[in-house]
């Protein structure tokens, strides 16, 4: 089973930014946080991934609490090509990903 | 940017059919991985391939599978004779080497098995 946490699904207006939370309260120490997304039956796409320190690249943001038991990814404008299924994901070198359900964000114009 | 690429795009074929799936990972990486989603559920893990072996299979992954990289450049899963529960979209993915070498995707190839 996954051992993460995320809600089933999240609306954002266009534009504004978009904050999906994971919770990954058993996470082992050197265990990374990845976060993908899918868009309809497109291969998985990587945004970010952090160990403990927060990260931003040209795609988003991702916040990881100091006890990294839970974390943020930021989209900071979204738009409709957005709207996608976001994977929060922890795991460790070259293991495999185990995916859950993920989040279900939907973009409203 | 480099990109795992993935043919064919859309396959189709009759149950007890054997089908290749192929997939050219990104060039400098040394593990590549197959997925599989069946429609409406999760992306499942199926096999994990390093040094040319197998390093770790999930209980999918029978006797009916097997997975090849039979040049420095393709890396191919075979579904030696196909049922109607192996319709599904296949992923390969590659990572590089180490703690936080990320996977990367291709695009996919939708089998559907009539």
């Amino acid at each position: 089973d996954a051992k993460t946490t995320q809600p089933t699904s999240m609306d954002c207006a266009e534009g504004r930014a978009a904050n999906l939370p994971c919770n990954h309260s058993t996470i082992s120490g050197n265990e990374y946080v990845y976060w993908y997304r899918q868009i309809h039956s497109q291969g998985p796409q990587y945004i970010i991934h952090g160990l403990k320190n927060n990260e931003t690249n040209e795609m988003a943001s991702l916040i990881i609490t100091e006890d990294r038991k839970s974390s943020t990814l930021i989209l900071p404008h979204a738009t409709l090509r957005d709207t996608a299924v976001y994977y929060c994901i922890v795991n460790f070198g070259n293991e495999k990903l185990t995916f859950g359900t993920g989040t279900r964000l939907t973009i409203i114009p | 940017e480099p990109e795992v690429t993935q043919t064919p795009s859309h396959q189709v074929t009759q149950m007890g059919q054997e089908v290749i799936l192929r997939c050219v990972p990104i060039s400098n990486h040394l593990y590549f991985y197959w997925y599989r989603q069946i429609l409406g559920q999760k992306v499942e893990f199926l096999v994990s391939f390093y040094n040319n072996e197998i390093s770790e299979k999930s209980e999918i992954f029978d006797d009916q599978f097997s997975v090849e990289r039979p040049d420095g450049s393709n890396f191919t899963l075979k579904i030696r004779s196909t049922k109607l529960e192996d319709s599904a979209m296949y992923f390969c993915a590659s990572s590089d080497q180490g703690p936080e070498e990320t996977q990367y995707f291709g695009p996919g190839t939708r089998l559907l098995v009539l």
